[in-house]
């Protein structure tokens, strides 16, 4: 069975500061990758994503994630946190069998001015 | 294209009372998702539609919930009766598996409330 996993419920960081959200997933073979990020109210919108290649991916907003294979991890980061940056945080996996999504639980970041 | 939509927006409806969810796929996708959102338990896949065709519906928690796609552009979630606890954030998302574009897309969502 397929699962992911998002340790951190809660992130603070100040504006500014740099930000390493954690994501590990478990699955037998090379999964596909996202992450998506949810403002109150809206709907889910992809930061970035990950299939094959070059494991560091670039997204949107001046995020990235890295896929590390030997920690089966997918960790997203950005160098300098924006206010607008607050919000809840989701890394996802695709085992590209019935293109359906497993979800980690989610990361809330907060910004502190 | 203006994306996923889902009507509508916000629902408050009784207890006992019937619920219909609607959801408008992006066109040319030919997978449907319908994940439900709680704080206790996250996001939850209900069932999915590959070609108008339900394929899991595993996660629909009982019988109370059904759900239908008649044609490549709409589907329903319906829930009768409705009950407190079906109180949650309903997304429908769509995807295609042609090329290596399996990103999902969201709608904005259904916040259900039942009294």
């Amino acid at each position: 069975a397929q699962s992911v996993t998002q340790p951190d419920i809660h992130i603070t960081v100040s504006e500014g500061a740099s930000l390493e959200l954690r994501c590990n997933y478990s699955y037998g073979a090379t999964p596909y990758l996202f992450w998506y990020v949810q403002s109150p109210g809206q709907g889910l919108q992809l930061l970035l994503k990950y299939f094959s290649g070059d494991t560091l991916v670039q997204g949107i907003k001046g995020f990235e994630a890295e896929f590390k294979r030997s920690q089966s991890s997918f960790n997203l980061r950005k160098p300098s946190v924006h206010w607008s940056d607050a919000a809840e945080y989701f890394c996802a996996l695709n085992n590209n069998a019935g293109n359906m999504l497993t979800f980690g639980g989610g990361t809330r970041l907060m910004v502190k001015p | 294209d203006a994306g996923v939509i889902q009507s509508p927006r916000h629902e408050v409806t009784e207890m006992g009372q019937e619920v219909t969810l609607r959801c408008k796929p992006i066109s040319g996708h030919d997978y449907l998702f319908w994940y439900r959102q709680t704080m206790m338990r996250g996001l939850e896949l209900l069932i999915y539609f590959n070609n108008n065709v339900p394929i899991d519906d595993s996660g629909m928690p009982e019988d109370r919930f059904s759900a239908k796609m008649p044609n490549a552009s709409f589907s329903t979630l319906k829930i009768q009766p409705s009950e407190p606890r079906d109180s949650a954030v309903y997304f429908c998302a769509s995807s295609s598996r042609r090329g290596v574009n399996t990103e999902a897309f969201f709608g904005q969502g259904t916040r259900l409330t039942v009294v």
